[in-house]
């Protein structure tokens, strides 16, 4: 597709399941990054993939959070054994090679933990 | 470490009228971008403006220049004329690098535009 592709757009889970949360970047993007943003809240950094380099994982608030990018394109952003605190919109983003590098995002995973 | 710093949660501005919101980043290299998006009550993120550490001169888009000031670690995006449409929150973002690192953002400042 031309943008960035996200699934669920919504998502809603009870305490303690896991869920996965699926982007699909922008075809030709090297650059993944997924961010977290809790309602009226600004973006927080998660994890950052730059093509066959390993991943920049510094944002995972703890171990239940994991992501990985396939074949250097799609990303599955894993939590598991979900918490109320989890409960946000999850955002993608991707970009190119230029040297802007702004990001495109989708429109994000709004997750809800019940 | 990067850091970025938005100070104002909230603004306000008379519609045509211009406004300033501030931003201040912090970080060791010498190369970086910095950026400025916008984000509608609808969710979806806007791309603005991109400002360059090498680049000498203010980056301008339509309303949007972005008042860089590079001593004193601002980033000043200034919106001109403003519309009912500009209401929206507004996010810095800085990547450190040319290219290749991770992009991290600020707060954010909710702009309210008054008709």
């Amino acid at each position: 597709g031309a943008g960035v592709s996200q699934s669920p757009s919504n998502k809603v889970t009870e305490k303690g399941k896991d869920v996965e949360l699926r982007c699909d970047p922008i075809s030709g993007h090297t650059a993944l990054y997924w961010y977290r943003q809790s309602l009226g809240q600004g973006l927080e950094f998660l994890i950052y993939f730059q093509g066959n380099s390993a991943p920049d994982k510094s944002g995972l608030p703890s171990d239940r959070f994991s992501a990985e990018r396939t074949g250097g394109s799609v990303s599955t952003l894993t939590i598991q054994r979900t918490q109320q605190e989890d409960s946000a919109v999850y955002l993608c983003a991707s970009s190119g090679t230029g040297v802007t590098g702004e990001l495109f995002f989708g429109e994000g995973s709004r997750l809800t933990v019940l | 470490a990067q850091k970025i710093t938005q100070t104002q949660p909230g603004m306000f501005v008379q519609e045509k009228e211009a406004v300033t919101l501030d931003c201040t980043y912090d970080t060791s290299d010498q190369s970086y971008g910095l950026f400025w998006y916008k984000q509608p009550s609808s969710g979806e993120m806007i791309f603005l403006i991109y400002q360059g550490s090498y680049d000498e001169q203010n980056a301008t888009e339509g309303r949007y220049s972005l008042n860089f000031q590079k001593a004193r670690k601002s980033a000043n995006l200034v919106i001109s004329a403003s519309q009912l449409g500009d209401s929206a929150m507004y996010f810095c973002a800085m990547r450190e690098g040319l290219g290749g690192f991770k992009t991290i953002f600020g707060a954010g400042t909710r702009l309210f535009v008054k008709a």
